[in-house]
């Protein structure tokens, strides 16, 4: 099956840093990749879409100067959380389009701000 | 908006018991529907999914889900549990007729497996 690759798999950052997460679609291309946000014992929660070459789609109540998304190529997304706190300390997972119906799932990011 | 519910958090079942997870949703339109496994260590991984036809979807290792419209349910079930099927499991929902539309999830449901 298709494999979505991340990195890191895990970092820890001091407050005020910024971080950047990168989503590879290791064999296929993807126009649409996805970033999700996961808090303990919770759901999976829709942060913003991002298109190959255009700007994001930001869900309602997530601050696009404060998760900045690149996509870049079909191959890469990029999240970079600015000005870190340790309220963003959570795990990060990314999705890759394949054709119009499937997502497949990268392995996630534990991210840690002290 | 679309909303889905996991009913229960943690369930624990011994090997060759039947499984039955319960997913309802909220939305008012045509959706497509989508079960997820996350096994221990590893992303998250396609179970089955359904978009229209048959309501009673067969995925992979054995799992099956029926869709009733009128409950607006998607409960996912196997009839023999294995070890191996110790996981946590997500249900999802998106809105139907939306190329590359957002993925609604559950809360997920952990599943133990005693052998």
């Amino acid at each position: 099956g298709a494999v979505v690759s991340q990195h890191p798999s895990r970092v820890i950052c001091k407050s005020g840093t910024s971080v950047k997460i990168e989503c590879r679609s290791l064999d296929f291309q993807a126009t649409t990749m996805f970033w999700y946000r996961q808090f303990p014992k919770q759901s999976l929660m829709l942060m913003a879409t991002s298109n190959e070459g255009s700007k994001a789609t930001y869900e309602q109540g997530v601050e696009k100067d404060k998760f900045l998304i690149n996509h870049a190529s079909l191959t890469l997304s990029t999240l970079t959380v600015t000005s870190a706190h340790p309220e963003d300390s959570s795990f990060y997972i990314c999705s890759a389009a394949l054709g119009v119906d499937t997502q497949y799932f990268g392995p996630g990011t534990r991210l840690t701000v002290l | 908006a679309q909303s889905v519910s996991q009913h229960n958090h943690h369930v624990i079942l011994s090997e060759a018991a039947s499984l039955e997870l319960g997913c309802n949703y909220s939305y008012g339109g045509t959706v497509n529907l989508f079960w997820y496994v996350q096994y221990p260590g590893q992303h998250l991984q396609l179970l089955l999914k359904y978009f229209s036809g048959d309501p009673l979807v067969k995925g992979i290792r054995g799992f099956e889900a029926e869709f009733i419209k009128s409950k607006f349910s998607f409960n996912l079930r196997k009839p023999s549990v294995q070890w191996s099927d110790t996981a946590e499991y997500f249900c999802a929902v998106r809105a139907g007729g939306t190329s590359y539309g957002k993925l609604t999830f559950g809360q997920g449901t952990i599943l133990t497996v005693h052998p």
